[in-house]
């Protein structure tokens, strides 16, 4: 199994309150992503990074930041959180070759705001 | 823009039937396919891939061959386990893109004994 790890794996939280998520990996990998998963939506890509301090916007970017400072780890901010942030939190990797382009999962975040 | 349609679920089989779990996409140029797998509780695992058109990806049982006449990569399995009860994902990589991964929105399978 790819070296991904996330933390915590199961937050409650508050409505307004801030929450940072943290995903891990060991294996060197360029690229991370975060995506949130609900039901009848599949996993939709929230903000990905190609290379420390390179971040770029997914599909459902609006009220989350992201923030690289080293190659193993990516971490998800939600500045406020509302309700509708409620989800699991899925981070992933991969180092697209070509026309390779697996990605790696980590074991998810489960979130629940109040 | 690129998409991804799967077929609505929950799908639910008896022990040893056929599975088939319809996959329909929209992209330009020549995407990458995958089918990830979901058990209860864990994280996306690669189950099979597809890099051009008329490949077929294979693995543990589970076959689907890469149609671009179709714009299809369709799943399927002779013979399902109740440990094949998970859901499944088919999803693209764009060519040109940056390993940014479209999904469709899960197919539930359950297999009973």
């Amino acid at each position: 199994d790819a070296g991904i790890t996330q933390s915590p794996r199961h937050k409650v939280t508050e409505t307004g309150t801030p929450v940072t998520l943290r995903c891990h990996q060991t294996e060197n990998h360029r690229y991370m992503y975060w995506y949130r998963q609900d039901p009848g939506h599949g996993l939709r890509l929230i903000h990905y990074s190609y290379g420390v301090k390179d971040t770029d916007k997914g599909e459902v970017s609006d009220g989350y930041s992201v923030s690289r400072s080293k190659t193993e780890d990516f971490l998800l901010t939600l500045e406020s959180a509302t309700s509708s942030q409620t989800s699991v939190y899925f981070c992933a990797i991969s180092d697209p070759t070509g026309r390779n382009n697996e990605q790696f999962f980590g074991p998810g975040t489960r979130l629940t705001v109040l | 823009g690129n998409s991804v349609t799967q077929m609505e679920g929950p799908v639910t089989l008896s022990e040893e039937a056929f599975l088939t779990i319809n996959c329909t996409y929209t992209a330009t140029g020549y995407p990458s396919l995958f089918w990830y797998v979901q058990y209860p509780g864990e994280g996306l695992q690669l189950l099979l891939k597809a890099t051009k058109a008329d490949d077929k990806g294979s693995n543990k049982g589970f076959e689907a061959t890469y149609r671009k006449e179709t714009t299809s990569f369709h799943l399927e399995k002779g013979s399902v386990q109740v440990s094949d009860s998970a859901v499944y994902f088919c999803a693209l990589s764009a060519s040109g893109n940056t390993g940014k991964l479209i999904f469709g929105q899960g197919t539930t399978l359950q297999v009973k004994p």
